[in-house]
């Protein structure tokens, strides 16, 4: 098992411009989100899914889509980045009622 | 407002000494609290998680406890290795959404 993969490792991108970040599990989890971790904050909840074609928002969903067309893959799109986004994003899988958390490595996101 | 706060200061201590680390919560009434683990650079990995009917957890050299009167969970590492160095995390969740709330994290430093 890969477990949790995201791609890519590394991202700079200028205000305004569009990009997805992709995460995929082959562990056939329900469960998927999205986090991002900045210096002092923590991980603050973007988007998550509970299964395929159901989405829902965290805390801090404004700047980013997200959908859920199979239970492998949940991509996070940004559609017109924001220096504010500059940050590094965390994918997570867990089973249901388990709810241990496994996460990918990391997309580091720098918006100028 | 819900909110998490965990020791901001990093934590020092001695080989061979036993780390305690603080997650306390308000404005919230978590069904479970996991603790995870996180290195430089790398996602969180799950340590353990404790249900709010529990009073204590164990696993190998780490307790966890949970008290919800306090609205506290206190993390223990007993005979701290150098190895222990890294950010520890707490999360808080309710129900079996997989959704989590996470505080900002606690380094710990244990000198040789």
């Amino acid at each position: 098992n890969a477990g949790v993969t995201q791609t890519p490792k590394f991202q700079v991108l200028k205000t305004g411009q569009s990009m997805t970040l992709q995460c995929a599990q082959d562990m056939n989890h329900e469960y998927m989100s999205w986090y991002r971790q900045d210096p002092g904050m923590g991980l603050r909840l973007i988007h998550y899914s509970v299964g395929a074609g159901i989405t829902d928002q965290g805390e801090v969903p404004n700047g980013y889509n997200v959908s859920r067309s199979t239970t492998e893959d949940f991509p996070l799109r940004l559609l017109s980045a924001a220096p504010s986004q500059t940050s590094v994003y965390f994918c997570a899988s867990s089973p249901p009622r388990l709810n241990e958390q496994f996460f990918g490595p990391g997309t580091r996101l720098t918006v100028l | 407002s819900q909110k998490i706060e965990q020791n901001s200061e990093a934590l020092n201590i001695q080989e061979g000494k036993t780390a305690t680390l603080t997650c306390n919560y308000t404005n919230y009434s978590p069904a479970y609290l996991q603790w995870y683990r996180q290195d430089p650079g790398r996602g969180p990995v799950f340590l353990l998680l404790i249900r709010e009917n529990e009073k204590e957890k164990r696993k190998e050299r780490l307790k966890v406890t949970f008290d919800t009167t306090l609205k506290q969970s206190l993390f223990h590492i007993t005979a701290s290795q150098p190895a222990d160095s890294a950010t520890y995390l707490c999360a808080l969740g309710t129900g079996n959404t997989g959704k989590l709330i996470f505080g900002q994290g606690t380094t710990l430093q244990v000198k040789p």
